[in-house]
Formats: structure tokens, sequence, C-alpha cells
């Protein structure tokens, strides 16, 4: 199974909006309401931002959100801050036989 | 405090085998599923074994089935990654992982142990 489908990087200035796509398949992303989004700074473990597509874990700034539109989830990061920058991975359930699917990454950079 | 944290990384040959561990603390270990996930150096996350809380389930991504075996002693408070046969494909940083019990949703990663397959 292929990873998901992320853009290498995306920019932005502080304050900014940025939003980093994630595509899979009707097999996976397009099938289940269990897309996560993970952070990860250079040398560090990942860290949980969003799940099921929308939902924060506590503790999560409300200045990410995520979404899905068809076989394409997204996340949103509003007020862009000199910590936002990091990679960024979306990962999908995929079913009984792919199991957990990860995106290929985003490397943010804030201007 | 709440935390997983790996250990049993290394420099391994090409063929040779190395068991992983990963001791959980702060939490009830043995009502959470447990995941491996791994990272090659400069590249994404994989996903690619996870067990049930009482170990009786357990998948594997292709990449892995038949060379790596995951399992868990809940009254030791730990996950174990037995690699066999391993590839310098293997070469990674190896994180446990706990789902917090939605699928794709892990909510607790240790700092994870590099394993080198070389020789």
């Amino acid at each position: 199974q292929s990873a998901l489908t992320q853009p290498a990087s995306v920019s932005g200035s502080p304050g900014q909006s940025i939003t980093i796509s994630c595509t899979g398949t009707s097999s996976d992303v397009g099938s289940y309401n269990l897309v996560s989004w993970y952070q990860q700074h250079p040398g560090k473990a990942p860290k949980l931002l969003i799940y099921q597509v929308t939902k924060r874990p506590s503790g999560v700034s409300n200045r990410f959100s995520g979404s899905k539109s068809g076989n394409t989830a997204s996340l949103t990061i509003s007020g862009l801050q000199a910590e936002d920058e990091a990679h960024y991975y979306c990962c999908s359930y995929g079913g009984p036989r792919t199991l957990y699917i990860f995106g290929t990454g985003t490397d943010v950079t804030v201007l | 405090e709440v935390q997983v944290v790996e250990s049993g990384g290394g420099l391994v040959q090409p063929g040779g085998s190395l068991r992983l561990s990963c001791a959980a603390s702060g939490f009830s270990f043995s009502n959470y599923k447990f995941h491996w996930v791994r990272q090659a150096p400069g590249k994404g996350l994989e996903w690619f074994s996870y067990i049930f809380t009482d170990g009786t389930t357990i998948n594997y991504a292709d990449s892995v089935r038949g060379r790596f075996t995951i399992s868990r002693d809940n009254a030791q408070n730990s996950l174990y990654l037995q690699m066999n046969s391993l590839r310098a494909e293997d070469t990674a940083v190896y994180y446990c992982a706990r789902e917090s019990g939605i699928d794709c949703a892990f909510d607790l990663w240790g700092q994870g142990t590099l394993v080198t397959v070389s020789s």
C-alpha cells in the first residue's frame, strides 16, 4: 500500500493560515473518518494533533483544525507561529487488509 | 509521569536479530492497544505492527510479516519487538506508540530507538 500523498513543503508568514493536504483513495481516506495528523520536530517523537478528521486532543491548540472532502483530508494551521515550523504527517485507517497508512510528510516553514 | 521508553536498538549485521523493548509507566498499560512505527533516516513514518490489549490479536505490514514478532507482558508493563532476518532497509528509528482507542490516533509515543543494519 502506497503512502498517502502530501505536498513536500508548505510555507507561510507569521499570523497567516496554511493548509496541508493528504490525498488517499476511496479505500482509505475516502472510506473512513479515521484520519489523524501529527507534528514532528526534528529529532523528536511525533505528536498527535488531530484525530477522527476533526477532533483535537486535550492540550492541542485550536489553531490546528482538520477537515475532509472525498479522498482528501486537510490540516489547517491558523495564526502561524515560529514554533509551528516542523514536519507534519497524516495517517488514515485503510481497512482490515491495509490497516494504517501514513502520508509522505510535509515540511512547514515559517518565513 | 505518563510515558513509554524504548530500548534495545543498536548496530546489527544483515541477517541478524535484535529485540526491542518498550517500558510503560504512569498509566494502565493493559488497557491499551499498542503499535510499532518506524522512521528511516530522513524519511517518513511507517506503521508496521499492532497488538491488542490481551495479546491475542496481532497484525503486521507486509514489509515485516514473517520476520518480526510483536508481543507484550502486561504484568511487566512492557511491549516487545523481536526482529529477525534484518535487512539494510530495516534501518530506522523504532517507536512504540499507544493507541487512544481510535484507529490511527496514537496519543503517546516514546523517544524512539535507532536500529542500524549494516555490515
